[in-house]
């Protein structure tokens, strides 16, 4: 089982649409909690960290919940730009920022 | 300011050979992490440096090693090539002993091919 792991996707969604993104973590040590996003060819960037409580930034919304080990990534009113590939990423206890990254998940938005 | 510069872009090289990767980071930063990406995954954590030591590793085979010098840059090395180190390999600078949800800075990447 890896470590991290998300939905395969490719996501392909019309310009407007709201997507969500899924991810779990099997390590119940982690202490920290990421989305990247990377674009083609490109190398990956921080779109926003995750915390218990919830975050917002924009059009983007995080939640974790540590109980059920799941991160999750609310993109609303996609826009063309938006389209990248997610990343979830999770940090252990200690790890100095030794990051474990899943497979991440396309995102499409279309016009 | 200058973020994370990496070195050569690109490459091509023959299985069984030997490959140097470079790495600046960004300014004020004085730890770099190595990552292995191969296409249509997420990067793999390599090894990361700080004080010029080797301070983690992830499960990688000792054919990869590294060096970090004393302007903090960094090179990773990867003997006896195989087919399968063909990936993107990403270099990544953060300040040790910072916020441990601090941002990591990547930079673009050096791309090996091994044919």
């Amino acid at each position: 089982r890896k470590e991290v792991e998300q939905d395969p996707g490719p996501f392909n969604v019309p310009e407007g649409a709201t997507v969500a993104f899924n991810c779990t973590y099997s390590n119940s040590a982690s202490q920290s909690f990421f989305w990247y996003r990377q674009d083609c060819r490109k190398e990956p960037k921080l779109l926003m960290s995750v915390y218990s409580s919830g975050n917002e930034d924009g059009r983007f919304t995080a939640q974790l919940n540590r109980a059920s080990q799941y991160i999750s990534l609310l993109i609303r009113d996609s826009k063309l730009s938006d389209s990248a590939t997610y990343l979830c990423v999770v940090a252990a206890s200690g790890s100095a920022r030794q990051l474990t990254f899943g497979s991440g998940t396309q995102l499409t938005v279309l016009p | 300011d200058a973020g994370v510069t990496q070195s050569p872009t690109h490459l091509i090289k023959t299985r069984g050979q030997q490959v140097t990767l470079r790495c600046s980071p960004k300014s004020g930063h004085d730890t770099v992490s190595w990552y292995q990406q191969a296409l249509g995954q997420g990067p793999q954590f390599i090894f990361q440096y700080y004080e010029e030591e080797e301070r983690q590793r992830g499960n990688f085979p000792d054919r990869f090693s590294g060096h970090q010098f004393p302007n903090y840059s960094s090179e990773l090395n990867v003997n006896a090539l195989l087919l399968g180190d063909s990936a993107l390999y990403l270099c990544a600078s953060s300040l040790f002993g910072g916020r441990v949800d601090g941002e990591l800075f990547f930079g673009e990447g050096s791309r090996l091919t091994v044919l």
